[in-house]
C-alpha cells in the first residue's frame, strides 16, 4: 500500500482557490487516487478519483502529474462549508480503504 | 443519491456490557466494512464482509468483535464485552462490487460512548 503524505492541516478564506498536495512516491502501476471529504461528525464521502492528468467533476478537480508521485486536489472558490477533513488515499488493501491522517482545512470568513 | 443507515446514533454503555451497531447497507451493494474513528484521530478500518464472511480484518478486530448479516438488509457489528477504549464513532460502509479503487458509500456513524 503505497504511503501517502500530506499537510496537517490548512487555513483559507472564503472565495479563494483552496490546493492540497499529497504525495505517494511508491505509486503502484495499478493503483488510483481517490480523495474522500469527511465533516465533523459524519462519514468519510467520496470526492474525486484519477488515475492521470486532470480530472474534474461538480466538487473539484484533482491534478496528477506524468510521474504520479504525487496529486493535487483544487477546490475552486471554497466557502465556509468546505471546512472539513480531506483524505488523499492510494491504492486498497484487498478491498479495505486505509485512511491516513488527513488535512484538516479550515474555511474563514 | 442512495445512503447507507445507521442505528443508533448515539449509543452509551457500561464497560463489560455487549452493544450491537446497526446498519443498513446501499441495497444492491455487495461489500460491507466497519470502520471507526477514535475522537481526533484518523478512521481505521476494521473488518470488511462479502457473501456472509468476513473478507479481511484488521489487527483492532479481535476476538471481542463480530459481524453479521442477519438478514437481507441489515449489518451488524457485535462487541461482546465493551472496553473504556471502544468508545469511538463506527462508521458503516458500503460498495457495489468490492473492486480495487470502488466508492465506497459510509454512514453518519454511531458514537459509541463506554463508561
Amino acid at each position: 500500500l503505497a504511503k501517502t503524505t500530506q499537510p496537517i492541516s490548512m487555513d483559507s478564506y472564503e472565495g479563494q482557490e483552496v490546493n492540497i498536495t499529497c504525495s505517494h512516491n511508491n505509486i503502484a502501476t495499478n493503483d488510483y487516487i481517490t480523495w474522500y471529504q469527511q465533516f465533523p461528525s459524519q462519514g468519510p464521502r467520496f470526492i474525486i478519483q484519477g488515475y492521470k492528468t486532470k480530472v474534474t467533476n461538480e466538487v473539484a478537480s484533482l491534478f496528477i502529474p506524468a510521474d504520479r508521485k504525487s496529486s493535487t486536489l483544487s477546490l475552486p472558490r471554497v466557502s465556509l462549508s468546505d471546512t472539513a477533513v480531506y483524505y488523499c488515499l492510494v491504492g486498497v488493501r484487498g478491498t479495505a480503504l486505509i485512511f491516513g491522517k488527513g488535512t484538516t482545512l479550515s474555511v474563514s470568513s | 443519491e442512495p445512503e447507507v443507515t445507521q442505528t443508533p446514533s448515539h449509543q452509551v454503555t457500561q464497560m463489560g456490557q455487549e452493544v450491537i451497531l446497526r446498519c443498513v447497507p446501499i441495497s444492491n451493494h455487495l461489500y460491507f466494512y466497519w470502520y471507526r474513528q477514535i475522537l481526533g484521530q484518523k478512521v481505521e478500518f476494521l473488518v470488511s464482509f462479502y457473501n456472509n464472511e468476513i473478507s479481511e480484518k484488521s489487527e483492532i478486530f479481535d476476538d471481542q468483535f463480530s459481524v453479521e448479516r442477519p438478514d437481507g438488509s441489515n449489518f451488524t457489528l457485535k462487541i461482546r464485552s465493551t472496553k473504556l477504549e471502544d468508545s469511538a464513532m463506527y462508521f458503516c460502509a458500503s460498495s457495489q462490487r468490492g473492486t480495487a479503487n470502488e466508492k465506497l458509500f459510509f454512514g453518519s456513524g454511531t458514537q459509541l460512548s463506554v463508561l
